[in-house]
């Protein structure tokens, strides 16, 4: 079985400030991982993804992501952050074995960025 | 827009009663997943159809069933609705069933009175 721990519930940022989410997965197998965004009364957008290859992946927004298999851990950065990245952040996980994809969410971290 | 769509977006009734949800995916996603989203148990997996057939169950109640039809689209019938059903319930989709990048819906809000 799979699990992801977010370990902030909330993080309060001012505007231009850096930023860091944390997300810890527990897997007996090898994972898929993702990072989705959750405006208000919206669904889940896809934010960035780590499948293969390097284990540094970006978004196009200006977030970060990195893998550290080591520490089973994949923390979402963004270096400068804007009011407008006021959202919930979840991580999930999802293992490579058979054809079932199931994703297993964390419990969310709702960025908060004030001026 | 992430291509799937859901209906309805809001949905309020008694307990007791039966509703049906539905999905349609992504143009040439094969498999759909329901998800159901509360403040108690926050996201969590209930079934995957990938073209037309069940391939994975998760938290799923007995009073709950889904089915994908040959067009792709799928229901989710959610039945003897209890209090506790409340929450907001999740479409996505993806091209197989073995790749797990997910597109989602943007959700039904189901209310249970």
């Amino acid at each position: 079985a799979q699990s992801v721990t977010q370990l902030d519930s909330q993080v309060p940022v001012f505007e231009e400030a850096p930023v860091e989410l944390r997300c810890n997965y527990s897997s007996s197998v090898s994972v898929y991982l993702f990072w989705y965004v959750q405006y208000p009364n919206q669904g889940l957008q896809l934010l960035l993804k780590y499948l293969s290859g390097s284990t540094l992946v970006e978004s196009i927004n200006g977030f970060e992501a990195e893998f550290n298999k080591s520490q089973t851990s994949f923390h979402l950065r963004k270096p400068s952050v804007h009011i407008s990245d006021t959202a919930e952040y979840f991580c999930a996980v999802s293992d490579l074995t058979g054809t079932a994809s199931k994703l297993t969410f964390g419990t969310g971290t709702r960025l908060q960025v004030t001026l | 827009d992430s291509g799937v769509t859901q209906t309805p977006k809001h949905l309020i009734t008694a307990t007791g009663q039966r509703v049906t949800l539905r999905c349609s995916p992504r143009s040439g996603d094969l498999s759909v997943y329901w998800y159901q989203q509360s403040l108690d148990q926050g996201l969590q997996f209930l079934i995957q159809y990938y073209n037309g057939e069940e391939r994975a169950k998760g938290n799923i109640l007995e009073r709950f069933s889904a089915q994908q039809f040959p067009d792709l689209h799928s229901e989710l019938n959610l039945s003897s609705l209890e209090l506790g059903d409340s929450a907001l319930y999740f479409c996505a989709s993806s091209v197989l069933a073995g790749r797990n990048e997910q597109f989602f819906g943007p959700g039904t809000r189901l209310t249970v009175l």
